[in-house]
């Protein structure tokens, strides 16, 4: 893999249900994975920064776990809500370790 | 209050008025870049900046000019801005390139 990709593109789940997405990247000279949340007409915000094979964070909800060896890490959202409705970016760092390259993202939407 | 700042939000310009964005941080971040989104292209990364008065390439740096004299500022300098530069760029900062970053609010440029 040479790029880092995202899927799915988008997400529709209803209230209540629990979801994934994954984020493949180079595994070649990793460095470090981030997760971050952008709602629209917001920033994006940090969620995981994820350094070791096999990590496995955590907040509140939404956990993340880590797979270097195979290059890629799941997003997990336990029982969502509607505030969870936004756009999961994830970016990695490699190569020389300066450059990030972020995914074009998962859409996520969840329905009252 | 921990911030990055970028100013204007929004700005109109023609083809090769010199523009320059301001990004300012307070929260004494080593690294600082710049990224603009484009639909269906994901945050795509144009300069970066590791300390003061080192600066290096992103993935999308034609057309863009960085400079880092002080730490808290990086501006991105557009000295011959043309149409495909419209983009909603954003600034970034962390306290190093693999910690999570801090977003601006985002510049919504038009090159008419």
């Amino acid at each position: 893999i040479l790029n880092v990709e995202q899927s799915p593109q988008s997400l529709h789940v209803q209230e209540g249900d629990s979801t994934n997405f994954t984020c493949s990247f180079p595994s070649s000279n990793f460095y470090a994975l981030h997760w971050y949340r952008w709602e629209t007409a917001k920033s994006p915000e940090a969620l995981f920064v994820m350094t070791l094979n096999g990590d496995e964070k955590k907040k509140g909800r939404i956990s993340a776990t880590l797979n270097t060896k195979e290059g890629y890490s799941y997003l997990y959202i336990k029982g969502s809500q509607p505030e969870d409705s936004a756009t999961y970016l994830c970016a990695s760092l490699s190569g020389g370790y300066q450059k990030v390259t972020f995914g074009t993202g998962t859409k996520l939407q969840v329905i009252p | 209050e921990a911030q990055v700042t970028q100013n204007p939000r929004y700005l109109i310009t023609v083809t090769g008025k010199k523009l320059t964005v301001t990004c300012s941080q307070n929260m004494n971040h080593e690294y600082m870049s710049w990224y603009r989104q484009d639909p269906g292209l994901g945050l795509r990364q144009i300069y970066y900046s590791m300390n003061v008065e080192v600066t290096d390439k992103g993935d999308v740096p034609e057309g863009y000019k960085v400079s880092r004299k002080e730490k808290r500022n990086f501006p991105l300098i557009l000295e011959s801005p043309s149409p495909n530069q419209t983009s909603l760029y954003f600034c970034a900062s962390s306290l190093h390139q693999a910690a999570q970053s801090f977003f601006g609010q985002g510049t919504r440029l038009t090159v008419v």
